[in-house]
């Protein structure tokens, strides 16, 4: 079985700081992890996904998440904030052999 | 373009209704989702489909149904049956394998009063 822990179901930030979204997850086997944006009224866009090259994996956006496997994380940052970034996070964990689940996500908010 | 049509944006019905959300795609996936969004808890699988005629309950398909005649459309009936019909409703595709990334519809919002 597989799951996603997102710390923090609200996060704010002012214009120009540093954007820090927390993600854990379980997994048995080999994950595969996402990172997924949801702006009001529209689907989810995928950021940036980690699926067993280099640890560090660069986004669109600017955005960027290390998968650190000791820590069970993938963190995703911004090293400065735009009022553009406003919205919902979502982290998602899937194998070879499973679905993807996600997390229950992090609303953005910045603060001019 | 290739993407993900959802339609309607916005729905409403009355209780006791059944209604039907209509998902097609023009990306050649194979699989294909729907989700329900509720503030909160997240994105919950309520049915899938890995080839043509078809498909898995997820983890909330009570009071759904769907089918998969064709690769391109994946429609989703909500049922007179499910309790609590209000909420978000999100399709999804992918290529079939767990590293494929899921494309997403812009969603249909369902109300039923």
């Amino acid at each position: 079985a597989q799951s996603v822990t997102q710390l923090g179901s609200h996060v704010s930030v002012s214009e120009g700081a540093l954007v820090l979204l927390r993600c854990n997850y379980s997994s048995s086997v080999p994950p595969y992890l996402f990172w997924y944006v949801q702006y009001p009224n529209q689907g989810l866009q995928l950021l940036l996904k980690y699926t067993s090259a280099a640890t560090l994996v660069k986004g669109i956006n600017g955005f960027e998440a290390e998968f650190k496997k000791s820590e069970t994380s993938f963190h995703l940052t911004k090293p400065s904030a735009h009022m553009s970034d406003a919205a919902e996070y979502f982290c998602a964990v899937s194998s070879q052999n499973e679905k993807l689940t996600f997390g229950t996500g992090t609303r953005l908010t910045i603060i001019p | 373009d290739g993407g993900i049509t959802q339609s309607p944006k916005y729905l409403f019905r009355k209780e006791g209704q059944n209604v039907t959300l209509s998902c097609e795609q023009n990306l050649n996936h194979d699989a294909m989702y729907w989700y329900r969004q509720d503030p909160g808890q997240g994105l919950r699988l309520i049915y899938y489909s890995q080839i043509v005629n078809d498909f898995q309950k997820g983890d909330i398909a009570e009071g759904y149904s769907v089918s998969r005649e064709k690769k391109e459309s994946f429609p989703l009936t909500v049922t007179s049956a499910q309790k609590n019909p209000t909420a978000f409703y999100l399709c999804a595709s992918s290529s079939s394998t767990g590293a494929s990334p899921l494309h997403f519809g812009n969603g249909t919002r369902l109300t039923v009063t």
